[in-house]
């Protein structure tokens, strides 16, 4: 079965970066993008950008450009983002429905990782 | 950036009431529209994608509808474990947002 694994809970002070990973499994890692998802506590999903796995290709919401990296080794089925957080977050990766080359109608988040709870604090 | 606002922000149902959320988009967005679930502590679950479909495993008093900017979730009779917030997404653009969320609470 399709899974989504995230790395675990980290506490970062202001200022410092950090990389989250999501090791996939379940299915052919190439053949689908990761998107990455913020939710800061008690508010709302905000979606950050995705990574096509089989290219490298990224595509960033504007409020993230320059702030985030997203990256993926096949080798391993697993995508990292690199970020410098402003403020705490649960963070989830996730996958689309259809595969890259499906329907654009399937764009839609289906299987989602656990989330990592990143705390900022000094 | 494509604006997604939902409403209303929260509502009180009681087990068995119909209850509607709309989306609207700040420009068409054709049918490119999912709904979300989520429950505290959880990641969000996929219960509709393009406007109106169901996703496999999702029950059928979910139902989706709308095309261009406006569109509704409606469940028929609400549930227990359907007390939770729903987010609506659109994918129209190679940028996604999200609306900010409809909290369900029991009345």
């Amino acid at each position: 079965q399709v899974q989504l694994v995230q790395s675990g809970a980290e506490v970062k002070k202001p200022g410092s970066s950090l990389t989250v990973s999501c090791m996939a499994s379940g299915y052919t890692f190439t053949a689908y993008y990761i998107h990455w998802v913020r939710q800061a506590p008690g508010q709302g999903l905000e979606w950050m950008g995705w990574i096509n796995p089989n290219t490298g290709a990224t595509n960033y919401a504007q409020k993230f450009q320059g702030r985030i990296t997203m990256t993926s080794d096949t080798s391993i089925s697993t995508a990292y983002m690199e970020l410098r957080p402003d403020d705490t977050a649960v963070y989830y990766c996730a996958r689309e429905v259809v595969r890259i080359s499906g329907s654009p109608l399937g764009k839609a988040l289906l299987y989602w990782g656990q989330g990592t709870l990143v705390t900022v604090s000094s | 950036d494509i604006q997604m606002t939902q409403s209303p922000s929260s509502l009180s149902a009681s087990v068995g009431d119909r209850v509607t959320i709309t989306c609207r988009a700040s420009q068409t967005i054709t049918t490119y529209l999912n709904w979300y679930q989520q429950k505290p502590g959880k990641a969000p679950k996929l219960l509709i994608y393009a406007a109106s479909t169901l996703q496999g495993g999702v029950p059928s008093r979910f139902r989706g509808s709308g095309s261009g900017t406006t569109f509704t979730l409606t469940i028929s009779s609400v549930q227990p474990e359907d007390f939770a917030t729903y987010y609506c997404q659109q994918s129209y653009s190679t940028l996604w947002t999200f609306g900010q969320g409809t909290k369900v609470e029991i009345k």
